[in-house]
């Protein structure tokens, strides 16, 4: 089975300042990865997904994702955080031999100062 | 508008009692997919399903039965609900190999 780890249960930043949110695996062959947002009484929704191709993704609300294989991580970045990108940030990976199982980390809380 | 739903939205039960959360699709996907969702957890998917009548375990099956008899609905059953079954449930769904969207979640406790 894969692992999911995500550093930092609670990450906390300035309104406009950069956001970044860690996410590691670990398997050495790369899965397909993926980043959900989960606002506050909410279900989970699609910020970005890495399958193949560029390494860089970008997603919505201005997030973006590098995967590293090296260094198998897949870390979240926004340049300049909102108000609104206070959530819960959750790191999935598929399984490597079926990709209709998916692993999750725990979550970051991000909370955005003004 | 397209959407999982799942109901009920909320649900306090007892020890033992069987219970039924049922889980709808109208975006005609054939994959859905049962998680349960625990603090300093995350997310842990207990039973997926690839199409009518074609269900697996996930990472957490046990004290868990899923059906798909339809391609729209993938409802979960506790035959014996425990305490420990105490959760926060997602039903999700998606065209194989693609996004997943979520339900608005189902709050469970049982005493």
């Amino acid at each position: 089975a894969q692992s999911v780890t995500q550093l930092g249960s609670h990450v906390s930043v300035s309104e406009g300042a950069l956001v970044l949110l860690r996410c590691n695996y670990s398997s050495s062959v790369p899965p397909y990865l993926f980043w959900y947002v989960q606002y506050p009484n909410q279900g989970l929704q699609l910020l970005l997904k890495y399958t193949t191709g560029a390494t860089l993704v970008k997603g919505i609300n201005g997030f973006e994702a590098e995967f590293k294989k090296s260094e198998t991580s897949f870390h979240l970045t926004k340049p300049s955080a909102h108000m609104s990108d206070a959530a819960e940030y959750f790191c999935a990976v598929s399984d490597l031999y079926n990709f209709n199982k998916f692993y999750f980390g725990s979550g970051t809380k991000l909370n955005v100062k003004p | 508008e397209a959407q999982v739903t799942q109901n009920p939205r909320y649900l306090i039960t007892v020890t033992g009692k069987k219970l039924t959360v049922t889980c709808s699709q109208n975006m005609n996907h054939e994959y859905m997919s049962w998680y349960r969702q625990d603090p300093g957890l995350g997310l842990r998917q207990i039973y997926y399903s690839m199409n009518v009548e074609v269900t697996d375990k996930g990472d957490v099956p046990e004290g868990y039965k899923v059906s798909r008899k339809e391609k729209r609905n993938f409802p979960l059953i506790l035959e014996s609900p425990s305490p420990n079954q105490t959760s926060l449930y997602f039903c999700a769904s998606s065209f194989v190999g693609d996004e997943q969207y979520f339900g608005p979640g189902t709050r469970l406790t049982v005493t």
